[in-house]
């Protein structure tokens, strides 16, 4: 089985600073990563993702994730954030084998960007 | 590019009624999982189904039941609604598990 940790529940920070989202991982089997991002009243929109290959990962809306295999974290990072980020962040995992797999969520990290 | 359609988006329903949410994946996924998120929650798996047959089980009330169609898109029955069942119900739609997809939801509320 998996599980997600995501170590902030709630992280504050100025506009135009940089922000680390941190989440850890546990799992017997190789594993698939995730970010996912939802605003308030919205669905779940995918940030970015960790299949296999290079370790540092590019996303949208200037968001990047580095998989850490040895530390089994996924920590999600923005050099420069705006208001507009204002959002919950959810880290995720599925297990590689096996097929058709779930996703399994951490417990989220609001950020809350303050001008 | 077509995206996962979910319906109603909002459902008002009493305690003990009855509710059905559809959802309806991308063309060509063949798997469809079912998530709850209560307020203030992280999204909750409570089933999937890969090619109409289900392929998982989560923490699911005996009171809901799910099925997939041979259209591929499926519906969520709640029976004998509680006050706790108020919730954003997710479906998404993958092609393998790495390719997931979720809907805007259907927000539930149970007065």
């Amino acid at each position: 089985a998996q599980s997600v940790t995501q170590l902030d529940s709630q992280v504050p920070v100025f506009e135009e600073a940089p922000v680390e989202l941190r989440c850890n991982y546990s799992s017997s089997v190789s594993v698939y990563l995730f970010w996912y991002v939802q605003y308030p009243n919205q669905g779940l929109q995918l940030l970015l993702k960790y299949l296999s290959g290079s370790t540092l990962v590019k996303g949208i809306n200037g968001f990047e994730a580095e998989f850490n295999k040895s530390q089994t974290s996924f920590h999600l990072r923005k050099p420069s954030v705006h208001i507009s980020d204002t959002a919950e962040y959810f880290c995720a995992v599925s297990a590689v084998s096996g097929g058709y797999n779930k996703l399994i969520f951490g417990a989220g990290t609001r950020l809350a960007v303050h001008p | 590019a077509a995206g996962v359609i979910q319906s109603p988006r909002h459902l008002i329903k009493e305690k003990r009624e009855t509710a059905t949410l559809k959802c309806y994946p991308i063309p060509r996924h063949d798997t469809v999982y079912w998530y709850q998120q209560g307020p203030g929650q992280d999204p909750q798996f409570l089933i999937s189904f890969y090619e109409k047959m289900q392929s998982d089980k989560g923490s699911i009330p005996d009171r809901f039941s799910a099925q997939q169609f041979s259209d591929y898109h499926s519906e969520l029955n709640m029976s004998s609604l509680e006050l706790g069942d108020s919730a954003l119900y997710f479906c998404a739609s993958s092609e393998k598990n790495y390719g997931y997809t979720f809907g805007s939801g259907t927000r539930l509320t149970v007065v």
